[in-house]
């Protein structure tokens, strides 16, 4: 089975602060790794993804999250936030292939960061 | 081309009543999902169709819960009788195969009362 763990449900700071939210996932194949992005009242916005290749995958709005196979983690930067990236981030992985997840993307509990003037 | 679409978006009812809602996925899109958000945590999955098969339903409180996607593009789920613990905000997505990346749409938010 795959899962994700999200390390800091909440995550406060200052504008034009640089950010990581944390993430490490655990799953016994090869998996497609995830960020999507919450606001107030909405669905879920893909932020990026990694498929394959390159480790660093740039996403959106100036994200960007590097893969560490070893360490198990995708964890998520931005080297300056702005107040309107407030909001609540979700990390989720996919099994691309075989076994009894195949198809199925697992969230996190989700980060909540909060960007202060 | 034009996102998931869910509705209603909001919806309000006593508890031990019944509630739908309703999905329309993207054009083409052979897997369509059913997710439950409840308020601080992450959604997870009810139910997964690819076209109209289920391929998951293993986290689908059946006694109450019930979905269906009967000519393979949109579908319906619905709850019978609702309890409080299922206020949640049900999402809806999609994606063009399996491995592929998930669209979501805006979301049905339930209370329950």
């Amino acid at each position: 089975a795959q899962s994700v763990t999200q390390l800091d449900s909440q995550v406060p700071v200052f504008e034009e602060a640089p950010v990581e939210l944390r993430c490490n996932y655990s799953s016994s194949v090869s998996v497609y790794l995830f960020w999507y992005v919450q606001y107030p009242n909405q669905g879920l916005q893909l932020l990026l993804k990694y498929l394959s290749g390159s480790t660093l995958v740039k996403g959106i709005n100036g994200f960007e999250a590097e893969f560490n196979k070893s360490q198990t983690s995708f964890h998520l930067r931005k080297p300056s936030v702005h107040i309107s990236d407030t909001a609540e981030y979700f990390c989720a992985v996919k099994s691309p292939a075989g076994g009894t997840s195949y198809g199925k993307l697992t969230f996190g509990q989700g980060t909540i960061l909060t960007v202060h003037p | 081309e034009a996102g998931v679409a869910q509705s209603p978006r909001y919806k309000i009812i006593e508890k031990r009543q019944s509630v739908a809602f309703w999905c329309n996925p993207i054009s083409g899109h052979a897997t369509l999902y059913w997710y439950q958000q409840i308020l601080g945590q992450g959604p997870k999955l009810l139910i997964q169709f690819q076209n109209n098969g289920v391929v998951d339903d293993s986290q689908l409180p059946k006694d109450r819960f019930s979905a269906e996607r009967l000519k393979g593009v949109d579908s319906t789920l619905k709850i019978q009788p609702a309890k409080l613990e299922d206020s949640a905000v049900y999402l809806c997505a999609s994606s063009s195969q399996l491995a592929g990346e998930l669209f979501f749409g805006e979301g049905s938010r339930l209370t329950v009362l």
